[in-house]
């Protein structure tokens, strides 16, 4: 059945160094990818998205480029800072059940100064 | 600004009672989810809508109903409530089952803890 599987965590890094959190998927068709992002206290909230095969989402200097070939959405970043300490989601709605999304388990992300 | 709206942040009540959660989103779309979110094991849906009155059952449903008389309002109940059901819950709200590429839009979360 339609899965998403992420890189566990929790992953700890050090202010201004590289971040990729890994996630891959298995679904029926060519579905849209997301990635979701939750700060402390709150609730998720859309970080990127890609619709089609090879394209690229970016927002806030974060990056995921749709393979279709690998089945992947790797989210990266070429600096973190503080700020980005949060849980991230990678997410695929499924299109034969009402567009239901179905997310993988969370990276949770701490950067320290 | 879009908005989805969960009636409480923080609930704590005890074991057997019967637990309403609200939700209430204003951009009139069609589909609306409730997850339950819990360490180790990410988001889990319990159930979800497409439509005014009609519901599917998620990957969790046990212990729990839902009810959608209204577009905009989707409610999760707790019929009778266990330790087990102590978790973050989430409500969400997306365009519609023909409007694959859109994203789901969060609620805040209700951390409810039975006692």
């Amino acid at each position: 059945g339609d899965s998403v599987t992420q890189m566990e965590g929790p992953v700890t890094l050090s202010e201004e160094a590289f971040l990729t959190i890994n996630c891959t998927y298995t679904a029926t068709g060519y579905p849209s990818l997301f990635w979701y992002v939750q700060y402390p206290g709150e609730g998720l909230q859309l970080l990127l998205k890609a619709t089609k095969a090879d394209d690229k989402g970016s927002n806030k200097g974060f990056e995921a480029t749709y393979r279709k070939e690998t089945t992947s959405f790797h989210l990266e970043k070429g600096s973190v800072q503080v700020s980005d300490s949060a849980v991230y989601f990678c997410a695929v709605p499924i299109y034969n059940q009402g567009g239901k999304l179905i997310f993988g388990q969370g990276t949770e992300l701490s950067v320290k100064p | 600004d879009v908005k989805v709206t969960q009636s409480s942040r923080y609930l704590v009540k005890r074991t057997g009672e019967k637990v309403f959660l609200e939700c209430v989103q204003d951009m009139d779309h069609e589909n609306m989810f409730w997850y339950r979110q819990d360490p180790g094991l990410g988001l889990r849906l319990i159930y979800f809508s497409y439509d005014v009155k009609m519901k599917e059952k998620g990957d969790i449903p046990e212990g729990y109903s839902v009810s959608r008389e209204k577009k905009e309002r989707f409610s999760l109940i707790l019929e009778s409530a266990s330790t087990n059901q102590t978790s973050m819950y989430l409500c969400a709200s997306s365009l519609g089952p023909g409007a694959l590429n859109t994203e789901a839009f969060f609620g805040q979360g209700t951390r409810l803890t039975v006692v």
